[in-house]
């Protein structure tokens, strides 16, 4: 079965801090895709990046950063120099390659930045 | 601009009422969509997976008479959720994939807030 945890229910950082959300996944299947989402109190989701179970390089985008160690089956998320507007709950998501398109939810990260 | 609109985006109403939510991909064909619920401070949890012209798969634990979808058509999914009571007040949220871009992630719609008093 797939399962994804996310071991920090709560996370509250200083503006301008960094700050790292961890993600655990477990699955069976070879390949796979793996999310990240941000939800902010609006409520929408924000997609901010899927990474294929083949491609294990980093990957920066601006402030964040995620680090996908397969012989960890972690893939986890950092935010530079972080923002008030960063502030959101975070989503871990993994799904099939194959087959299924659903998509398997952690439980979430809320992360507040405080000014 | 949104590419999956759900409507409507809140809607509160008595128990006992049928309340019908909207999925549509606007500017592409889904032959599948998915439908996730999301109580206050938890995950998004799949409901169900909505299937053009054909039944809907639901998730082990899921009411499929409780939480009825229709997709009758590619960009049109629908959840009606029968007799609401106070404990179907959640975030349902819906999904789509443009199959068009290959194997590219699914859009997700807004949201639905329902309240049931």
């Amino acid at each position: 079965a797939q399962k994804v945890t996310q071991a920090q229910t709560e996370i509250s950082v200083v503006e301008k801090e960094d700050v790292t959300l961890d993600c655990v996944y477990e699955t069976r299947d070879t390949t796979y895709y793996l999310f990240w989402y941000k939800q902010p109190p609006s409520g929408e989701l924000v997609f901010l990046i899927r990474r294929n179970s083949f491609d294990e390089q980093n990957e920066i985008s601006g402030r964040y950063s995620w680090n996908f160690q397969k012989s960890t089956s972690s893939f986890n998320f950092t935010i530079t120099a972080s923002q008030v507007v960063d502030s959101a709950v975070y989503f871990c998501a993994l799904s099939e390659a194959m087959g299924s398109d659903k998509v398997i939810f952690g439980p979430g990260t809320s992360l507040s930045v405080i000014p | 601009g949104a590419v999956v609109s759900q409507h409507p985006s809140w809607v509160i109403c008595k128990s006992g009422t049928s309340v019908k939510i909207e999925c549509r991909s606007l500017d592409f064909q889904a032959t599948t969509m998915f439908w996730y619920r999301q109580f206050p401070k938890q995950s998004l949890m799949l409901m169900a997976t909505s299937n053009e012209g054909s039944k809907a798969t639901y998730e082990q634990g899921v009411e499929k008479d409780k939480f009825l979808i229709n997709h009758a058509s590619l960009t049109l999914s629908t959840l009606t959720v029968t007799s609401a009571h106070p404990e179907d007040s959640s975030f349902y949220i819906c999904s789509a994939r443009d199959l068009r871009r290959g194997h590219q992630p699914q859009h997700f719609g807004d949201g639905t807030r329902l309240s049931i008093l």
